[in-house]
């Protein structure tokens, strides 16, 4: 079946740049997104991307699509202490009404 | 504007007792999920509903049921509880196309503990 893979944990100085990566398998896959759970609480959207985009910027955060290889990254600008959390990678395939998930990374930023 | 509104947010229960996991949202959406959360492994889908009066099972749908009440009500019944459904579970409705390109919004989560 479909996999979506992250590393773990990521811990980056505060005003620091962070870059999340995630790998997937599924070819077919038309939109991918990144999602931020704070401690104690939901899912929430950051960003998404359209398979046929090879990057997009909105504001501190810029995804790039690598759909070669099948790599998805999303940059954190000037991280601050309020980034901390865990940040999910997701993909929907075609024909596909759910989303896959990666595991997951906390992002740790030290003031 | 609530979102999706899940009820309860913390629950204990012992093995083999049931209860029903609530989720309502108020965005008109058509489809409807349940995700359970484990350390590690990201959201696993339970069930989902495509639209009012369907449901069809995800990827870890033993041990659980659901009821698409109405087009705003989507609930998760544990028949017999056992410790393996220790998890936090997340309800999820969805946009359909446009601008919005099928984006799920997620409740607070349930946080359950079966002992």
């Amino acid at each position: 079946g479909e996999d979506v893979e992250q590393s773990l944990f990521l811990s980056v100085r505060e005003g620091d740049s962070s870059v999340i990566n995630c790998t997937y398998t599924d070819s077919s896959s038309t939109y991918l997104y990144w999602y931020k759970q704070e401690p104690g609480a939901g899912l929430q959207l950051l960003t998404y991307i359209f398979s046929n985009m090879d990057m997009k910027q909105d504001q501190r955060l810029t995804v790039l699509l690598n759909k070669k290889d099948k790599h998805l990254s999303l940059r954190i600008a000037d991280t601050q202490t309020g980034d901390s959390a865990i940040y999910f990678c997701a993909e929907r395939g075609t024909g596909r009404r759910a989303l896959t998930f990666g595991s997951g990374t906390r992002l740790q930023v030290q003031p | 504007n609530a979102g999706v509104t899940q009820t309860p947010k913390f629950q204990v229960l012992k093995t083999g007792q049931s209860m029903t996991l609530q989720c309502a949202q108020d965005m008109n959406h058509n489809s409807m999920y349940w995700y359970r959360q484990d350390p590690g492994m990201g959201l696993r889908l339970i069930y989902y509903s495509a639209s009012e009066g369907t449901t069809d099972k995800g990827e870890v749908p033993n041990g659980y049921n659901v009821s698409r009440l109405n087009k705003r009500e989507f609930s998760l019944r544990l028949e017999s509880a056992a410790p393996s459904q220790t998890s936090v579970y997340f309800c999820a409705s969805q946009t359909l196309g446009g601008e919005a390109k099928n984006i799920q919004y997620f409740g607070a989560g349930t946080r359950l503990s079966v002992l």
